[in-house]
């Protein structure tokens, strides 16, 4: 069966210092994994996506993410979090069809 | 929002009654989808279209109907409104379907009392 975990509901990090997002992932064959970000409402935004190649991908706003076969993991990255960076998270697996994850609330503290 | 627009933004009706939210778009894409999302769920597909007058059904299509007679628009009913209805609706859609990356619209928000 297709799914996709995101374990935490929320994350806390101060300005300035790097942020982790998680997301495990269960599919056949070879995943289509996305990453999308949703503010007060708005409609979701696309971030990044991963379908084949280099298992770290760059994406809108200085945000990566990393894709982890072994691991069966994309857990999405940034640097330095800006407070501008919070909002809701979510990690989509492509197998029959697009399926999200309950979404990671990130906030981020000045 | 990726010329997609939804109407109305926000509606309150009464349980029993049918709704109509419509999805516009202006990238004449092939792939249109109808989202609900609620909390702790995140975003769960009610049907897609892969083209007019092709239509199928998602994971939580029960109590929901669509229809597509123009390539741009994407029509999500209700036939009778219930409170388990109550969510935010999204639209989106995509080019090609197996890259599979969506846009989305900007919601509508959906009261059923």
């Amino acid at each position: 069966a297709q799914s996709v975990a995101q374990p935490e509901d929320q994350v806390n990090v101060a300005e300035g210092n790097p942020l982790t997002v998680k997301c495990t992932y269960s599919v056949s064959g070879n995943p289509y994994l996305f990453w999308y970000v949703q503010y007060p409402n708005r409609g979701l935004q696309f971030l990044l996506k991963y379908i084949t190649g280099d298992n770290l991908v760059k994406g809108s706003y200085g945000f990566e993410a990393e894709f982890n076969k072994s691991q069966t993991s994309f857990h999405l990255k940034k640097p330095s979090a800006l407070v501008s960076d919070s909002a809701l998270y979510f990690c989509a697996v492509r197998g029959l069809k697009l399926i999200f994850g309950a979404g990671t609330r990130l906030a981020v503290h000045p | 929002d990726a010329g997609i627009t939804q109407s109305p933004r926000h509606k309150v009706t009464e349980t029993g009654t049918p709704v109509t939210l419509r999805c516009h778009q202006t990238e004449n894409h092939r792939y249109m989808y109808w989202y609900r999302q609620d909390p702790g769920h995140g975003l769960r597909l009610i049907h897609y279209s892969y083209g007019v007058k092709d239509t199928d059904k998602g994971e939580v299509s029960d109590g929901y109907s669509v229809s597509r007679s123009k390539t741009e628009d994407f029509l999500l009913t209700l036939e009778s409104a219930t409170s388990s209805q109550t969510s935010v609706y999204f639209c989106a859609i995509s080019e090609d379907r197996a890259e599979e990356t969506q846009y989305f619209g900007p919601g509508t928000r959906l009261l059923v009392l």
